[in-house]
């Protein structure tokens, strides 16, 4: 089942904040981050596996709900290198599929 | 030096044509995947391989076979093209068990775009 991912897109000065969402309708497993650039591969930036957890740096940083069921990505001041498409991916239950989201398209302009 | 690789990165062919891309890896990972990104950016699963052995194998037509001479490589063999597989295509490894753990991170490679005409 797909998680739902929003905004679809998003436009952002340089040193703006963005926040996007991943939400599914069940309790998952685990949730991953990933960020592609254009005409590049995904790469992997972080992954949480507990309810309530938080991780990251200090500008790029995600949080997992206590139910397990919306995972969010923080940008802060972005950058223009912070441009690209993100990916949540999520896992429902220990030994099931990994999905991808639809992504979210961040332009961060000048 | 290249964690995962694929080759070719570009494919132009026609219809009905068979073409093969392959992909290695030098991360010593035991799970390899093939992947489909299309023009919407969507990026599903189709198949996955553990040591060779194969694992997930999505809705996908029997035209796409792949196959895993070993741990490190995984090549996709697509007989009789059609417009609708023109993509771009990612290979995919990561470290785990056979099993299909949640907490796998994955590794992409450059990825081969795919257009059929």
């Amino acid at each position: 089942q797909q998680p739902v991912q929003s905004p679809q897109a998003v436009i952002l000065r340089e040193g703006e904040d963005a926040v996007i969402n991943c939400s599914s309708s069940k309790a998952l497993y685990s949730v991953h981050w990933y960020r592609q650039k254009h005409g590049e591969a995904p790469v992997f930036l972080m992954i949480l596996l507990k309810g309530g957890e938080q991780k990251g740096h200090e500008k790029i940083s995600a949080s997992f709900n206590e139910k397990k069921q919306q995972s969010s990505l923080y940008l802060t001041a972005s950058q223009l290198s912070y441009s690209g498409t993100y990916f949540c991916g999520t896992v429902i239950n220990y030994g099931q599929n990994f999905v991808f989201g639809p992504g979210t398209r961040l332009s961060v302009l000048p | 030096d290249t964690a995962v690789s694929q080759t070719p990165k570009y494919l132009v062919t026609q219809m009905g044509n068979d073409k093969s891309i392959k992909c290695e890896q030098n991360l010593g990972h035991d799970t390899m995947y093939w992947y489909k990104q299309d023009s919407k950016k969507f990026l599903k699963i189709m198949f996955s391989y553990n040591n060779k052995e194969l694992i997930i194998n999505e809705t996908v037509p029997n035209r796409f076979s792949p196959k895993s001479p070993d741990k490190a490589h995984l090549n996709l063999h697509i007989n009789s093209l059609e417009l609708g597989d023109s993509a771009v295509y990612f290979c995919a490894s990561s470290q785990g068990g056979r099993r299909r753990s949640g907490a796998n991170v994955l590794t992409f490679g450059a990825g081969s775009r795919l257009t059929v005409l």
